[in-house]
Parts: C-alpha cells; sequence; structure tokens
C-alpha cells in the first residue's frame, strides 16, 4: 500500500523567511517516484520536481531545494526566502515504478501563505 | 500552443442530471487521467487510460464514467449516481514512458 503524509496543514511566513515543507512516505516498493506539484489560487497543478528512490542527492533549482532521505522516507521541500507569489498549496506525491498505470498517489496538501 | 484544456471553468447543475466535463490534449501525450479534489483533501483518482479504446478505474471511479475514443480527448461523465459530485475536477496526462503528469487548470462542479 503506498501512503504520502503531509502533517503540516497551513504554514505561514513572513517574507523573505524560509520554510520547510515536510512530506513522509510510505511504500513497499523498492523502486519508486516521489513529486512535489504546487496549486496556487488558479487551482491548477504545476510541477516542481520528480525524484527516482535511487537517487538520494539533494536538488537545489533556485530558491527551491529538496532533501531525499530513503533512511527516513522523507522527501522534504524547502523554500528559501519566501515571495508572496510562494503562497499556494503544495503536495507531496508518490508512484511506484512497478505501477504500470503510473497512478500518483497524494498527500493531503500543506497550505503555505506568505505574508508581505 | 501545447497544452491540456478543461472546459467549462465552472459547471453548475441540478441533483439527478448527468453531466460531461471535457478535456483535451495536444500534447500527444498517451496516458491520461481523472482526479476529484475535495476541500482539505489530496487528489483521488477517478479514472485513467493509458491508450485509446481503453481505460481502468481508480480509486473513487463509482458514480462516473469516461472513454477514450480519440487519444487527445479523455471526458468524463458524472452520473447521477454519484452520491457528492461537488468537487474541483482535474485532468492530467502524462508520456507513456515518463511519470511527470501535466495538469489541465480544472473543472469546478457544483450540483444542487
Amino acid at each position: 500500500a503506498q501512503k504520502v503524509t503531509q502533517a503540516q496543514t497551513e504554514i505561514s511566513v513572513v517574507e523573505k523567511e524560509d520554510v520547510t515543507l515536510d512530506c513522509v512516505y510510505e511504500t513497499r516498493d523498492t523502486t519508486y517516484y516521489l513529486f512535489w506539484y504546487k496549486q496556487p489560487p488558479s487551482g491548477e497543478l504545476v510541477f516542481l520536481i520528480r525524484r527516482n528512490s535511487f537517487d538520494e542527492q539533494n536538488e537545489i533549482s533556485g530558491r527551491y531545494s529538496w532533501n531525499f532521505q530513503k533512511s527516513t522516507s522523507s522527501f522534504n521541500f524547502t523554500i528559501t526566502a519566501s515571495q508572496v507569489v510562494d503562497s499556494a498549496v503544495y503536495f507531496c506525491a508518490l508512484t511506484p515504478r512497478l505501477d504500470g498505470a503510473n497512478n500518483l498517489f497524494f498527500g493531503t496538501g500543506t497550505r503555505l501563505t506568505v505574508i508581505p | 500552443d501545447g497544452g491540456i484544456t478543461q472546459s467549462p471553468k465552472y459547471l453548475f447543475r441540478k441533483e439527478g442530471q448527468n453531466v460531461t466535463l471535457s478535456c483535451e490534449q495536444n500534447l500527444n501525450h498517451d496516458a491520461m487521467y481523472w482526479y476529484r479534489q475535495d476541500p482539505g483533501q489530496g487528489l483521488r483518482l477517478i479514472y485513467y487510460s493509458q491508450i485509446v479504446n481503453d481505460f481502468q478505474k481508480g480509486d473513487i471511479a463509482e458514480g462516473y464514467s469516461v472513454s477514450r475514443e480519440k487519444k487527445e480527448s479523455f471526458p468524463l461523465t458524472v452520473t447521477s449516481a454519484q452520491k457528492n459530485p461537488t468537487a474541483f475536477y482535474l485532468c492530467a496526462t502524462a508520456l507513456g514512458n515518463s511519470y511527470e503528469q501535466y495538469f489541465g487548470p480544472g473543472t469546478r462542479l457544483t450540483v444542487t
């Protein structure tokens, strides 16, 4: 069974603060992919990153960085120097590699509010 | 331009009526998906299709139906059997051998 837990329902930060969104997952598959998506107020989900379970290197993309730790089954997302435009709901998701349908299992999301 | 189109953005229906939500893509992606999103919850998979003329039930398929007659189109019908149809519906596509799903803008359905 697959499960993704985002324990933080809502987070508020003041602009320019750093913020980390937590994601913990459960899967019995040894090969899987993890994702982060952003859902701004418009509603459309925007793909941010995909991570292969065999690649535990952290990744940085501009103000965004991701920390993947298989030992703790976590895939946390950090926004550095947050901006008002970062306000959105962020979803972590998992797909097991052996799931030929490529189905995504989503967490319940974390609503981030950046206060100017 | 390439993308995923869902129309309309807002849809209102009376209880007991069937309603069809459209999803069109010109990305040439093989796989298409329908998700439902309720307030405070993540997305839940309704149906998916990996090739034309074939589709599979997701976790919450009851009360919904789909068709995949063309690669570009994957319409979702919300039938009167769906007990709580009011929700935000999102369509997504993916390449056959890739795992990122790309999402359309969504349709917010309200049934009264």
